[in-house]
């Protein structure tokens, strides 16, 4: 089974903070994801990588930065936190090929004050 | 851009019913489409998935036809049960201008079954 591991499972953060969502996988994968889940918007793509050492855009990149610096972590931060980025974040991994399916990790609730 | 629509964000049944959770797509490629499934406080997990025009998936007693001629993958089952009760995403597999691929998620459908 698929393995991907998100930490910390939730966080309180003040508004202007810097906040970093970290992500491990143990799949081999080559691409990572970084989804953003709210009520009513489903699942958004922020940002992904398919090679450590590079990182690209997705859907709802504003706001946010993401690191890659090796096949296994995939980092997402947040450099100045604010209340609209209260959401529950998803990190995920797949091989990238068009029919391969995304293993998620269990998530993180960040609640922005 | 590519794009999943699902319609209804909250459908509620009894228990014992059938249900039919809708999703249609826009693409210019050659469609892949996913579903997954999320329970409550869960990750999302691939429900089922296909490429292959009018063609039955069945997985877990849910079961989809992918259907090019009116780009729809609705999720069907027969007979709902509480267990059933989760978030379900349709979901396409999109091709980036780099020539990867990325899922696109639709906004999800709350199924919520009573006894």
């Amino acid at each position: 089974e698929a393995a991907v591991t998100q930490s910390p499972r939730s966080k309180v953060a003040v508004t202007g903070g810097k906040v970093t969502l970290s992500c491990h996988q143990t799949n081999n994968h080559d691409y990572m994801y970084w989804y953003r889940q709210d009520t009513g918007h489903g699942l958004r793509l922020i940002h992904y990588s398919y090679v450590a050492d590079s990182t690209e855009k997705g859907d709802i990149p504003d706001g946010y930065k993401a690191s890659r610096p090796s096949q296994e972590n995939f980092s997402l931060i947040l450099e100045l936190a604010s209340l609209s980025q209260t959401a529950v974040y998803f990190c995920a991994s797949s091989t990238g090929q068009r029919a391969e399916t995304l293993y998620f990790g269990s998530g993180t609730r960040l609640t922005v004050l | 851009g590519d794009s999943v629509t699902q319609t209804e964000g909250l459908v509620t049944l009894t228990k014992g019913l059938p249900v039919m959770l809708n999703c249609t797509y826009q693409t210019t490629y050659s469609p892949f489409l996913f579903w997954y499934v999320q329970h409550l406080n869960e990750a999302p997990k691939l429900l089922l998935k296909s490429s292959t025009d009018n063609k039955r998936t069945e997985h877990q007693g849910f079961y989809a036809t992918l259907h090019k001629s009116s780009s729809s993958f609705h999720l069907q089952k027969s007979s709902v049960q509480l267990s059933d009760s989760a978030l379900y995403f349709c979901a396409l597999s999109d091709r980036t201008s780099g020539g990867n691929y990325k899922p696109t998620f639709g906004k999800g459908t709350s199924l919520v079954v009573h006894p």
